[in-house]
């Protein structure tokens, strides 16, 4: 199957400060990613649709200006949690779907950042 | 947009014993049903998938049932053993284009008794 790699998989910061997350499509191109928010015990919500060469679209609620999403090329996607507070410590989780003939559309996460905000 | 509901939130059966897993979902227009499996810490992995062509996939001892016009879809697990044991969530999309989106439901913590 395809594959989907995020770097950092673990960060702790200090409340403030920015951090920065990255989710690549190793063996697959992806004009589109998703980033997911996952916080203990709950379902994965998604937060935005990363776009490739435009404006990512995010989901109600979210705070585009605190988290900023770049898609700069076919394989990587960015997401940016700015000024970073307790309560964004959360698990990130970005996706992939690879497009195939059929109309499939499965998706491919990637392994997850643990983020914690001191 | 698309609301997924999931149910039983937790679900406790003995080893051998089948669970069974419903969801219902929102959007007349979503026509891909993925179910995915999730171990503490770890991604998602998918496990099962069915469209909306077809009321029913089995792979082995997982099985999956749709009622379009209900809007309800099922996991059907069968003798079920301690590694069954995770958190199962059900999901809705749209599979019109590779853009499409995922929502996934609340989840259900399955433990498998021995």
């Amino acid at each position: 199957g395809a594959v989907v790699s995020q770097h950092p998989s673990r960060v702790i910061c200090k409340s403030g400060t920015s951090v920065k997350i990255e989710c690549r499509s190793l063996d697959f191109q992806a004009t589109t990613m998703f980033w997911y928010r996952q916080f203990p015990k709950k379902s994965l919500m998604l937060m935005a649709t990363s776009n490739e060469g435009s404006k990512a679209t995010y989901e109600q609620g979210v705070e585009k200006d605190k988290f900023l999403i770049n898609h700069a090329s076919l394989t990587l996607s960015t997401l940016t949690v700015t000024s970073a507070h307790p309560e964004d410590s959360s698990f990130y989780i970005c996706s992939a779907p690879r497009w195939r003939s059929g109309s499939e559309n499965e998706q491919f996460f990637g392994p997850g950042t643990r983020l914690t905000v001191l | 947009g698309e609301n997924v509901e999931q149910h039983p939130s937790t679900l406790s059966v003995q080893e051998g014993d089948s669970a069974v897993i419903k969801c219902t979902y929102s959007d007349s227009a979503s026509n891909y049903f993925p179910w995915y499996k999730q171990e503490l810490g770890k991604r998602p992995q998918l496990i099962i998938d069915i469209r909306s062509n077809v009321g029913e996939k089995k792979d082995q001892r997982i099985a999956v049932t749709l009622n379009k016009t209900a809007k309800h879809f099922s996991l059907h697990i069968t003798e079920t053993q301690p590694e069954d044991s995770a958190v199962y969530f059900c999901a809705a999309s749209s599979a019109a284009s590779s853009a499409s989106k995922i929502i996934f439901g609340s989840g259900t913590r399955l433990s498998i008794r021995p």
